[in-house]
Parts: structure tokens; sequence; C-alpha cells
């Protein structure tokens, strides 16, 4: 069965600072990755995804994650926050049936 | 329409009422799912659809059931509801043929009394 960790349940992050939300998968198959973003009151965008190829994955609004087999993990970066980013982020895998973890609130201070 | 339509956007139904939440796609996708958000646990799979006329269960099917008539459309309903059935739902699709990810609809928020 799949399954998805995300470490932190809430991170609390002034402007300009570095981002990292931690994010482990367990999986029998072909793995697809995917970090998803719901700002408050809305559905689910998809910020960035992972299916094979260079283990370094670009996504929208300066977010990045990389793949890391050895570690099964697949950890969501950004350089520098805004207030803007304030949301909750998922990580998730799956090939058709996607497994969500249960998200990272991310909360930044002006 | 463009993408995943949801309805109604929220409802406050009665315990013990029958509910359908209905879900519309208009992207042609093969693939559709129904999920429920709870605060502390992430979206759970309720039931999917892989193609039109076939349906299979996901993590938390109880109590839910789906049908797929055609393509577009892929209507939950409570038979009978319970508070604990008191969430956040959404409808996604994808393309079975190429597996990028979900599209998202926006949602209804059912609050069971």
């Amino acid at each position: 069965a799949q399954s998805v960790s995300q470490h932190n349940h809430h991170v609390i992050l002034s402007e300009a600072a570095s981002l990292e939300l931690g994010c482990n998968y367990s999986y029998g198959g072909t793995v697809n990755l995917f970090w998803y973003v719901q700002y408050p009151g809305q559905h689910l965008q998809l910020l960035l995804k992972y299916f094979s190829g260079d283990p370094l994955v670009k996504g929208i609004k300066g977010f990045e994650a990389e793949f890391i087999k050895s570690k099964f993990s697949f950890n969501l970066r950004k350089p520098s926050v805004q207030w803007s980013d304030t949301a909750e982020y998922f990580c998730a895998v799956g090939s058709y049936q996607l497994t969500f973890g249960k998200g990272t609130k991310l909360s930044v201070i002006p | 329409i463009a993408g995943i339509t949801q309805a109604p956007t929220s409802q406050i139904l009665a315990a013990g009422r029958r509910m359908t939440l209905r879900c519309t796609q208009d992207m042609r996708h093969n693939a559709m799912y129904w999920y429920r958000q709870d605060l502390g646990l992430g979206l759970r799979l309720i039931h999917y659809s892989n193609t039109a006329g076939t349906t299979g269960k996901g993590e938390v099917p109880d109590g839910y059931s789906v049908s797929r008539a055609n393509t577009d459309d892929f209507p939950l309903t409570l038979a009978s509801a319970v508070p604990s059935q008191t969430s956040v739902y959404f409808c996604a699709s994808s393309d079975n043929d190429s597996p990028y990810g979900y599209t998202f609809g926006s949602g209804t928020r059912l609050t069971v009394v």
C-alpha cells in the first residue's frame, strides 16, 4: 500500500526566509510524486510533479522539489517565501489514485 | 464551464437524510475521484472511477456510493447522512493516458447536524 508522511504540521516563517517541507513516501510501483497547494478557502492546485528524469523539479511560483530515491523523499523548497505563500501544502504519490499526506500549513509573517 | 464544477457549494443536512453531491467535468478525462478533506487528516479517497461505467472503492467508502453513467458526471450519494460525514468534499479528474496529476473542483462543504 502506498503512503505519504509529511513531517511538519505547521511551519511559521518570516518573509524572505527559506522554506523546506519534508515528504517521505512508500510506494511499490513506478513513482509519480506531486506537491499541491491549497490557499485559504480554495481547492488544491498542482505546484509541481515528478515522473522520471532530472530529480530536481521546478514548479510554479519559484517552488522546487528534489526526488531522492535512496531516502524515499520528495522535499519541497523555496529560497525566499512571501506572505502570499501562506497556504497548506500537500505531498502526494501514486499513478492514478493518489495518496495524499496530511498536509503542512505554512504561515508567512510579513 | 471549464474544468470541474461541483454543486452545491455548501449544504447543511439533517442526519438521516439522503444527499447527492454533483460533479461535472468538461475535459473528457477518463478518471474521476471523490475525496474528503478533514482537519489534520488531509485528503482521503472515497471512491474513484477509471472510466465511464466502472467504479472502485477508496480508503473510506462506507456510507457513500457513486455512479459513472458517462464520462462527464460523477455524483456522490450519501444514502443516510451521519454527523461524521461532515467534511469538505472534493471531486477531481485525471487523464488515464497521462497521469500528470489531478484537476480539482472547488469543493462542497457539507455539515450534517
